[in-house]
């Protein structure tokens, strides 16, 4: 069964404090992997898209790195800003089409004057 | 360029009533996704449709029916209402159909069953 677990469940930091955030996955065959922030109530916005043969990318103060071997991926966000505060989905597509997409249940992050 | 546009916005509904929600994929994108989204917990995939035809589908009841029209707009409609349907109903379209493109989100619907 494909699964995508992602840690911590929530985290709490202090503005301009950099924090990182975990996505294991156990999803076959690999297609791609993305990173969504989601404000409280609102859609999913896209940050980084990712596929096998990438190991890094970044999006402004974000940066998302993959492990295709261990089936891990992490996103580091950098000087954080009090409008980081929301949930980090992470995304994992399988080939053989959008069933095969798996979300995680999201870290939800506070950032704190 | 106009995003997702999703409506209602936010509707309250009773048991055993009747729901559709509208999607309106940005231009140019002729695939279609519906996603449920309970509080609290990640989306989980509903509905794909890919030019005006079902290409995939989740593990939901019968009670959950889509279709997507000749303009690549889409409806999901959910029959019977339980409470348990009370939750956030997202769309998303993409540029590609027989795989999972980037896929841009609408604001979604939030739905309410009492």
């Amino acid at each position: 069964k494909n699964q995508v677990e992602q840690s911590p469940q929530s985290l709490i930091i202090l503005e301009g404090k950099n924090c990182t955030l975990q996505c294991n996955y156990t999803v076959s065959p690999f297609s791609n992997l993305r990173w969504y922030k989601q404000d409280t109530g609102r859609g999913p916005v896209s940050l980084t898209i990712m596929t096998f043969s990438e190991n890094t990318k970044s999006n402004g103060r974000y940066t998302a790195t993959l492990d295709a071997d261990t089936k891990q991926s992490s996103l580091h966000i950098t000087a954080s800003q009090l409008s980081d505060s929301a949930s980090y989905i992470c995304v994992v597509s399988a080939i053989g089409g959008y069933q095969k997409v798996t979300f995680g249940t999201g870290t939800k992050l506070q950032v704190i004057p | 360029d106009a995003g997702v546009t999703q409506s209602p916005t936010h509707l309250i509904k009773t048991r055993g009533q009747q729901v559709t929600l509208r999607c309106s994929p940005i231009s140019g994108h002729k695939s279609v996704s519906w996603y449920q989204q309970v509080l609290g917990q990640g989306p989980q995939f509903i509905f794909q449709y890919y030019e005006k035809e079902e290409r995939g589908r989740g593990n939901f009841p019968d009670r959950f029916s889509a279709r997507q029209f000749p303009n690549y707009s889409s409806e999901l409609n959910v029959n019977a209402l339980l409470l348990g349907d009370s939750a956030l109903y997202l769309c998303a379209s993409s540029l590609v159909g027989n795989r999972a493109g980037e896929l841009f989100f609408g604001e979604g619907s939030r739905l309410t069953v009492l």
